[in-house]
């Protein structure tokens, strides 16, 4: 199994500019997240899936959209890229269940993006 | 609402040292708590996780916690550091039960282990 799995590694947009994140899964989980990762901020959560079909704001949402695209694909979009959108961005799954591997959340490498 | 407290933002520490990296929270509700892990330029890996039973909870790379549920706190110990746990420790906590796992994560740790 790949676990999660994001695309790209590295980005370097200019302001205004628009791009997709993408994220896939292979373990079955029902639920995925997006987060951004900011110096000394910890991990704050974009928005999150909790099933297919389903998609809520977190805490920072402003400025991105999502799409499940299926149980295994969850993209984040920039419409218009800002400097302050700088980050690092995480994708994560998770589901319920009993078992040494349900009710935690499982990570992607994670994307760096710069804005310019 | 929930939330999470790092007490600490860097920790140095000498090898062979033990550590104590802390975290407090607040919530009204029953809660899972988690600490993960992320060393340089990767992405974060689960040390542990209390869901309920026994307050101490075993991790991997020899590292434990302990629950205390009077004091709302998960504090992240190991008796003998390595210069291979420099890294950033994450604690999280979730609401009990949850049907959506949403995560809220603390500010981050800097474990700094020395020579």
């Amino acid at each position: 199994n790949a676990g999660v799995t994001q695309t790209p590694k590295f980005q370097v947009l200019k302001t205004g500019q628009s791009m997709t994140l993408q994220c896939a899964q292979d373990m079955n989980h029902n639920s995925m997240y997006w987060y951004r990762q900011d110096p000394g901020m910890g991990l704050r959560l974009i928005y999150y899936s909790a099933s297919e079909g389903t998609t809520d704001k977190g805490e920072v949402p402003n400025g991105y959209n999502v799409s499940r695209l299926n149980k295994r694909e969850f993209s984040l979009r920039l419409e218009s890229a800002a400097p302050s959108q700088t980050s690092v961005y995480f994708c994560a799954s998770w589901t319920s269940g009993r078992g040494s591997s349900y009710n935690e959340q499982f990570f992607g490498p994670g994307t760096r993006l710069t804005v310019l | 609402a929930q939330s999470v407290t790092q007490l600490d933002s860097q920790v140095p520490v000498f090898e062979e040292a033990p550590v104590e990296l802390r975290c407090n929270y607040s919530s009204s509700v029953s809660v899972y708590l988690f600490w993960y892990v992320q060393y340089p330029n990767q992405g974060l890996q689960l040390l542990l996780k209390y869901l309920s039973g026994s307050t101490l909870v075993k991790g991997i790379n020899g590292f434990e916690a302990e629950f205390n549920k009077s004091q709302t706190s998960f504090h992240l110990r190991k008796p003998s550091v390595h210069i291979s746990d420099t890294a950033e420790y994450f604690c999280a906590v979730s609401r009990g039960s949850s049907n959506t796992g949403k995560l809220i994560f603390g500010q981050g740790t800097t474990l700094q282990v020395k020579p």
